[in-house]
């Protein structure tokens, strides 16, 4: 049983196009987030939400949007793909009240070209 | 503007040795400070946090050595394994309405047998 489960793990497309991710999460956590780690390692949160509300969005260009439609799901779509969006995508997910204590699901390589 | 301050980037250790990750932080409002281990292809996984105003915690092999006064924390990996070969995030969290976590550049451990 998968706690926080991304899909597609792997994304290869070419630029221009629009592609979304999805996230779920079993856990029955109140806020969930996703984060981008370039190719240095570099783990920097874009967006979070709690309770299907938006909480964080960090300085994110408005072709990121994200979609929580219930508690236990946040998707990712991005428009007009760039090369620099090239990264690994996690989603998370915290409990309320404890959210150091992230839990991430597996990533999404994104590889735009 | 970076928050948490990591050291160093890369790490090598032999097998039954003590591994040293240290960070820093400038923001006084942080009330967690936790570290993460990822493994190649993997997510971000919670390894073990501290709050500020305790000094020490120990999980295992596992310590947190926190210094308020210097605003630093550290890691400190006993009997270092090859298994324990990932990358080491430290974090700092603020809570109340922003949720936010604050990674660290990240720690590159490799553990020769």
């Amino acid at each position: 049983d998968t706690a926080v489960s991304q899909t597609p793990k792997y994304l290869v497309t070419q630029m221009g196009n629009d592609k979304s991710i999805k996230c779920e999460q079993n856990l029955g956590h109140d806020t969930m987030y996703w984060y981008k780690q370039d190719s240095k390692k570099f783990l920097k949160i874009m967006f979070s939400y709690n309770n299907k509300e938006l909480i964080i969005n960090e300085t994110v260009p408005n072709r990121f949007s994200p979609k929580s439609p219930d508690k236990a799901h946040l998707n990712l779509h991005i428009n007009s793909l760039e090369l620099g969006d090239s990264a690994v995508y996690f989603c998370a997910s915290s409990p309320m009240g404890t959210g150091h204590e992230q839990y991430f699901g597996p990533g999404t390589r994104l590889t735009v070209t | 503007q970076q928050q948490v301050k990591q050291s160093p980037q890369s790490l090598i250790v032999q097998k039954g040795g003590i591994s040293i990750i240290n960070c820093a932080y400038e923001n006084t409002a942080f009330d967690y400070f936790p570290w993460y281990q990822q493994f190649p292809g993997k997510g971000p996984a919670l390894l073990i946090a501290i709050r500020p105003d305790v000094s020490e915690k120990k999980e295992g092999r596992f310590t947190i050595s926190f210094n308020k006064s210097a605003k630093q924390f550290s890691l400190h990996i006993m009997d270092s394994q090859p298994g324990d070969s990932a990358t080491y995030f430290c974090a700092a969290y603020s809570g109340g309405s922003n949720y936010k976590l604050t990674f660290g550049k990240g720690t590159l451990l490799t553990v020769n047998p």
